[in-house]
């Protein structure tokens, strides 16, 4: 069972536009979250993260929101640039032990 | 300074065959991680190490899997024998500390 969940295998849009990236967890000792960029045939790349004492956290073009009740965290990109285009994964870990439990990942297309 | 180092890059074996993927964390880390990412399960983690040994193998599929750490600047991913649905691409990160992990280029799998 998927205790870190990306319901959306890809996302389309358009240049300039908001792109967001949903991600949803199921266990509630999760206390700090990541995200990961990955290009094709490189390793994934850090991006942004979120500790779960703090709603939002921003990084230029990116923001990540945490929604603790409803278990739920969200990226923004904005504006989305054509090199946005990758694999974006949601990652959580726990007060309890040092894993860090990926996502599936979301194929992210960034249309001209 | 070099980031995480994996090799093989690529990988091309037959069933029934032993492989081993190698990895050279970021020096000064103190956790290693494997993961492997396919296209049904995303970023599976497999096991990770913590000051050269091993702290969670209950990602590790099956006897046929098994990972060392000798010392702090190598670890390897063993599997004997190999079978098709191991194929995919394995990577190792590590993590100096509570934060995010960096990750290696990865080795793509292909057992026939």
């Amino acid at each position: 069972d998927q205790q870190v969940k990306q319901n959306s295998p890809s996302l389309s849009v358009q240049e300039g536009r908001i792109s967001i990236l949903n991600c949803d967890y199921t266990n509630s000792m999760f206390d700090y979250f990541l995200w990961y960029k990955k290009y094709p045939a490189e390793g994934p790349t850090f991006l942004i993260s979120i500790s779960s004492i703090k709603d939002k956290n921003e990084d230029g073009r990116f923001t990540v929101f945490l929604n603790k009740s409803a278990k739920h965290l969200s990226l923004h990109i904005v504006p989305s640039q054509p090199g946005d285009s990758a694999v974006y994964f949601c990652a959580a870990s726990g007060i309890w032990d040092d894993k860090i439990i990926f996502g599936k990942g979301t194929r992210l297309h960034i249309l001209p | 300074d070099a980031g995480v180092i994996q090799s093989p890059r690529h990988e091309v074996t037959e069933m029934g065959q032993e492989v081993t993927l190698r990895c050279k964390p970021i020096s000064g880390h103190d956790y290693l991680f494997w993961y492997r990412q396919t296209m049904m399960r995303g970023l599976e983690l497999l096991i990770y190490f913590n000051n050269n040994v091993p702290i969670d193998d209950s990602g590790m599929p099956e006897d046929r899997f098994s990972a060392k750490m000798p010392n702090a600047s190598f670890s390897t991913l063993k599997i004997q024998p190999s079978e098709p649905r191991d194929s995919a691409v394995y990577f190792c990160a590590s993590r100096g500390g509570p934060g995010e992990l960096f990750f290696g280029e990865g080795s793509r799998l292909t057992v026939l």
